[in-house]
């Protein structure tokens, strides 16, 4: 399969842990996004990389929050001392420049219990 | 910046029928584009449709075509032939020329019934 891959699918956390998500995109994909997601809502912008720089981020996106993406190739979204408020999809999107189809992958649930 | 509404939590249509998802958007840009995602469950959200401002031309793709009234800032999804597969969460989304992230609305969970 070649398209977006997430990983894990799932991680269950305790309040204060700091979790990590990876995002491999699509190999030609010099784009990159992450998305949250909470029940009822629609997907919500949290950063975009284009190859290993990261362009924009989103106010949603505390100082808790960090992504990086070495070498341009693929992307991990940590969150440091969680919180209850954390729990969410994050979804990885990626493309080929900016005028393109964005692919998704299938998501990371996180559960902070 | 982007708005999205979707004005639809939920819909429903019988097999073979045809049903039409509303979307309102607001954007200052000038140049942008629309689109429809499906997110069936648990699967990954994947693209329906997508529409240039500058075309006049409504989009088509299959049994999905949109109706683009930009004076009106409305951007519907018509399904014809609805079959069982079409059962997902739909996401109108906007996007501006000048910058890559998507706004999103709420999502209208489409049933489809046998």
């Amino acid at each position: 399969d070649t398209g977006v891959s997430q990983d894990p699918r799932h991680k269950i956390t305790k309040r204060g842990q700091n979790v990590t998500f990876r995002c491999d995109p699509i190999s030609e994909h010099n784009r990159l996004y992450w998305y949250r997601q909470t029940l009822g809502q629609g997907p919500e912008f949290l950063t975009y990389f284009q190859n290993e720089a990261q362009l924009e981020k989103s106010r949603l996106l505390s100082d808790r929050f960090s992504a990086e993406r070495p070498k341009g190739s693929f992307s991990t979204l940590e969150i440091q001392r969680t919180e209850q408020g954390d729990s969410a999809m994050y979804l990885c999107a990626s493309s080929w420049g900016g005028n393109t189809e964005a692919f998704f992958g299938q998501g990371t649930r996180l559960t902070v219990v | 910046a982007q708005t999205v509404t979707q004005s639809q939590p939920e819909m429903s249509v019988q097999e073979a029928e045809t049903v039409t998802l509303s979307c309102t958007y607001d954007t200052s840009e000038s140049d942008y584009y629309l689109f429809w995602y499906k997110q069936p469950p648990s699967r990954q959200m994947i693209l329906v449709i997508r529409q240039e401002a500058y075309k006049q031309q409504n989009a088509t793709e299959n049994r999905f075509s949109v109706n683009f009234q930009k004076a009106a800032k409305s951007f519907s999804l018509k399904i014809s032939d609805s079959q069982l597969g079409d059962a997902a969460m739909y996401f109108c989304a906007c996007r501006g020329g000048s910058n890559y992230k998507l706004t999103f609305g709420k999502g209208t969970l489409l049933t489809v019934n046998p």
